[in-house]
């Protein structure tokens, strides 16, 4: 089955306790993103790559870093976090072969930094 | 991107159709329509979109006005599990600004029996 998974789909952390949540997509998609859900703010965009060692800052990268080493993984890391990171994140992914795309979104990780 | 402007929230009865529309006079002629949709904090779901043309798939349609200012997301036989907050996004091609979506508001769409 076509998907895009993503682990843990819960974490409850503290303040500066490095993390990092997995993405993983089975579709051969060069292109893969991280947006975070918060209240009243929308999906937003932290970081995408489109391709193997390509990535590049979305619209709220602060406090984020990524790795594309593999063209199926796409791990979101948070270095030290802090509580304004509590959110709801998502992966995407999707391919570039064609001019419009869809794009498949992982169940989404549900973190809490206290 | 083009912005866009959705009804806050429709209701529907199960098994009617439910026409969600969008407006977006400011879209290019470029950007593309879509929609896509999200079920209780599970992650967005696509379900169409179209340039000019309407579209059909076995999910919904999507009508686009002449002018493309405007469109209609129509879900032909609506159920409860079509409960979910509805997303129309405009915007070109995944090589503009990072392949991001802009999700809006949306339309809260409630299936009631």
């Amino acid at each position: 089955e076509a998907q895009v998974t993503q682990n843990p789909r819960y974490l409850i952390t503290v303040t500066g306790k490095k993390l990092t949540v997995t993405c993983s997509q089975n579709m051969n998609h060069e292109y893969m993103s991280w947006y975070r859900q918060d209240p009243g703010l929308g999906l937003r965009q932290i970081y995408y790559s489109m391709n193997v060692e390509v990535t590049d800052k979305g619209d709220v990268p602060e406090g984020y870093k990524v790795s594309r080493k593999e063209k199926r993984n796409f791990p979101l890391i948070l270095e030290s976090p802090s509580p304004n990171q509590t959110s709801l994140y998502f992966c995407a992914s999707s391919s570039v072969g064609r001019l419009y795309n869809e794009q498949f979104f992982g169940p989404g990780t549900r973190l809490t930094v206290l | 991107d083009a912005k866009t402007t959705q009804p806050p929230s429709m209701d529907c009865a199960e098994g009617r159709a439910a026409n969600l529309p969008c407006n977006h006079s400011t879209i290019s002629g470029n950007e593309y329509v879509y929609w896509y949709r999200q079920i209780h904090s599970q992650g967005p779901q696509y379900i169409i979109h179209g340039l000019k043309n309407n579209e059909t798939n076995e999910m919904a349609s999507l009508i686009i006005t002449e002018d493309r200012k405007s469109s209609t997301l129509i879900l032909p036989h609506a159920t409860l599990r079509d409960t979910a907050v509805y997303y129309c996004i405009v915007r070109p091609s995944i090589y503009n600004q990072g392949g991001k979506l802009i999700f809006g508001q949306g339309t809260e769409l409630s299936v009631k029996p």
